[in-house]
């Protein structure tokens, strides 16, 4: 069974950073690209970041683009996201998701995690 | 990258039939096939639905159905029944800016 663990969501100040985490079990990590997805409070879906199997290829939305970067450690079947220069807007649930294929411009995402809950306010 | 455009919410009775529209540009819906749809229950993770436009995941009903016509891509659900009533997201790859964008939701309500 597939599963996608998050963790690492917290309240944290405008301007803070924060390092988002996702464990994967279940699967080859290795032979699918991954994402991190978002979905503020009563709001919609938005693709934040996506990496391919080997890191080779990676993606960001531009409304993240230079404060965030996706990385991922095959080795410990995880996935991360380190956020800085956070903002309130930034505030969401954050999603770990697994893509069809080897790059994360494949699609589909196929599995998603539960998501871990980041808040940004002073 | 601006979200691809959907209806705030649909309806239909049990039985009906509803179509959830995406409408996009040349850049995204307009010229790949790479177009998703997803459904999310309340307080649930988004479940993929359609992918490529048109292939439905093993398991998933075959009342759901993708199509595109232009730089506009459909969700249609046949048969409605009350387990359907969810939001609802198309999705859909930006290769120009190597990025996804998601539609803004549509809300789907069995009356």
């Amino acid at each position: 069974e597939v599963q996608l663990v998050e963790s690492g969501g917290d309240l944290v100040q405008p301007g803070g950073s924060l390092r988002l985490s996702c464990t994967a079990s279940g699967f080859t990590f290795d032979d699918h690209a991954m994402h991190w997805v978002r979905q503020a409070p009563g709001k919609g879906l938005e693709w934040v970041s996506g990496i391919s199997w080997n890191s080779g290829g990676i993606g960001h939305a531009d409304s993240v683009k230079g404060r965030f970067a996706i990385s991922r450690d095959n080795s410990k079947n995880s996935l991360f996201l380190q956020m800085s220069s956070l903002r309130a807007e930034d505030t969401a649930l954050y999603y770990c998701a697994r893509d069809w294929g080897y790059d994360f411009w494949t699609g589909p995402i196929d599995y998603w995690g539960q998501g871990t809950l980041v808040t940004v306010s002073s | 990258q601006s979200a691809l455009t959907q209806p705030a919410s649909v309806s239909g009775s049990p039985g009906q039939s509803v179509t959830i529209s995406c409408s996009g540009t040349s850049s995204d819906v307009g010229t790949y096939n790479l177009v998703s749809w997803y459904q999310q229950h309340p307080g649930k993770a988004p479940k993929v639905i359609i992918y490529d436009v048109t292939k439905r995941p093993s398991g998933v009903s075959n009342r759901f159905s993708g199509s595109k016509s232009g730089n506009t891509a459909s969700l249609t659900i046949s048969g409605l029944q009350a387990e359907d009533e969810a939001d609802y997201y198309c999705c859909s790859y930006v290769r120009s800016s190597s990025l996804w964008v998601f539609g803004g939701g549509t809300k789907l309500t069995v009356l």
